[in-house]
């Protein structure tokens, strides 16, 4: 079965820093997607970025990037220039091939990393 | 209204009582989702809706009753809750068959059960 794991139960990042949180993941598949998923205070989650197993590149989205490791199974996510707005919990989510009805799949979800933003 | 809702944001509500939890979508998508959020675990899928049929139950207690109505449109129907199902539920929906099949999540509704 397809795990995900996040490390770190908490982060702290000074204001105009760089962090990166950690996010391992176990699975005997070659071809999947993986996703940072973000859920500020008000906790709606939000999309952060995606990427698919079979890019070599790795996923960038304004201040946000992934540094993907297939052959470790590690996709870690790279905040740079933080800002106040950044502080939010982060999970890290795996998508797998368990198929339901209609191609719908299923997301495999770390316990998440709260990342403290510091003026 | 965009993406995805969800109502009532906060819900207190006793073990005897009945009530509803309700998602609407407004992306145009064709599956839908319901997830509980407990603190310190991962997010735990109950329920998967795809073209309006139920397909996935995860093996949820009878006391959660979800109804789609419609491809925009999740209920998930709450009575004789239990104190540990206070948590935090989340809707969200998605296209299914579309390569990456992105979920997008609505705001939730605390639940308290006293």
């Amino acid at each position: 079965a397809q795990t995900v794991t996040q490390s770190q139960p908490e982060m702290s990042v000074q204001e105009a820093e760089t962090v990166t949180l950690s996010c391992t993941y176990d699975t005997s598949e070659s071809d999947y997607y993986l996703f940072w998923y973000k859920q500020p205070p008000s906790r709606q989650m939000i999309l952060v970025i995606r990427q698919e197993a079979y890019k070599q590149q790795n996923a960038t989205e304004n201040r946000f990037s992934v540094n993907f490791q297939k052959a470790a199974k590690s996709f870690s996510l790279k905040i740079s220039d933080s800002q106040l707005g950044d502080a939010a919990m982060y999970f890290c989510a795996y998508r797998c091939s368990e198929n339901y009805g209609g191609a719908t799949n299923k997301l495999i979800f770390g316990t998440g990393t709260l990342l403290a933003v510091q003026p | 209204e965009t993406g995805v809702t969800q109502t009532p944001r906060h819900l207190v509500m006793g073990m005897t009582n009945k009530k509803s939890l309700k998602c609407e979508q407004h992306l145009g998508h064709n599956a839908m989702y319901w997830y509980k959020q407990s603190a310190k675990k991962p997010l735990e899928l109950m329920f998967v809706y795809s073209l309006e049929e139920r397909v996935e139950n995860n093996s949820v207690p009878s006391r959660f009753s979800p109804e789609c109505p419609n491809s925009s449109h999740l209920f998930l129907h709450l009575h004789t809750l239990q104190p540990e199902d206070s948590a935090l539920y989340l809707c969200a929906s998605s296209q299914a068959s579309s390569g990456t099949d992105t979920q997008y999540f609505g705001p939730g509704t605390r639940l308290t059960v006293l």
